[in-house]
């Protein structure tokens, strides 16, 4: 079975204090894998997508990795406007273009 | 224009109301869907639309209906819903094999 699992649920950083969220996920014939970060009440915005173990994409100061079992997005430096939900989600093979979604990280930043 | 717009952000209807959801994109993607999401979970799959067609209908109640005119629009008839299904409804867009653009969502509320 497709499935995507998120840790930790919730992260408290200092401003400044530079940390890493996890994406493990089991997929048949992995298509992509997306990170999104959504705000309360806000539909989720896109950050990155990565299709090959190796791979990296950055972004201000988030940079995602990937390998053939997970996927890494490290926040470097954060401040309080990245404080949000970081959502993980995967495209399997044969899927009609679905996503499949894990729980979130909560990722809270206090100055 | 690389929006997904959905109207109306917010909507309160009774149990024995007819009301609906609209998404428009015009970014020429072929794919839209439709999710919903309670507080605190990740977005479920809800419907799949390509060119036009429904591809994917997750088991959804028949009380949610489905409709896409043409490329650009994606509508949600609601009909006789349950204070269960109070969430919020997010519309989503993408190229075969890319990403989604999600929209904003409606806060929906059922009385």
């Amino acid at each position: 079975e497709d499935q995507v699992t998120q840790s930790p649920e919730a992260l408290r950083l200092q401003e400044g204090e530079s940390s890493s969220l996890n994406c493990s996920y089991t997929v048949s014939g992995l298509r992509g894998l997306f990170w999104y970060r959504q705000d309360p009440g806000k539909g989720p915005e896109f950050l990155f997508t990565l299709y090959s173990a190796g791979e990296e994409k950055e972004k201000e100061r988030l940079k995602a990795t990937l390998t053939k079992k997970e996927s890494f997005l490290h926040i470097t430096a954060p401040k309080p406007e990245d404080s949000a939900t970081y959502l993980c989600a995967v495209r399997p093979g044969g899927s009609q273009g679905n996503l499949i979604f894990g729980k979130g990280t909560k990722l809270s930043v206090k100055p | 224009d690389t929006e997904v717009t959905q109207t109306p952000k917010h909507l309160v209807m009774g149990m024995t109301n007819k009301k609906s959801l609209k998404c428009e994109q015009h970014m020429g993607h072929r794919a839209m869907y439709w999710y919903k999401q309670k507080a605190k979970k990740p977005p479920e799959l809800m419907f799949v639309y390509s060119y036009e067609k429904l591809s994917i209908n997750e088991s959804v109640p028949s009380r949610f209906s489905p409709e896409c005119p043409n490329s650009s629009l994606l509508n949600l008839h609601l009909h006789a819903l349950q204070p269960e299904d109070s969430a919020l409804y997010l519309c989503a867009s993408s190229h075969q094999g890319g990403g989604y653009t999600f929209g904003s969502g409606t806060r929906l509320t059922v009385v």
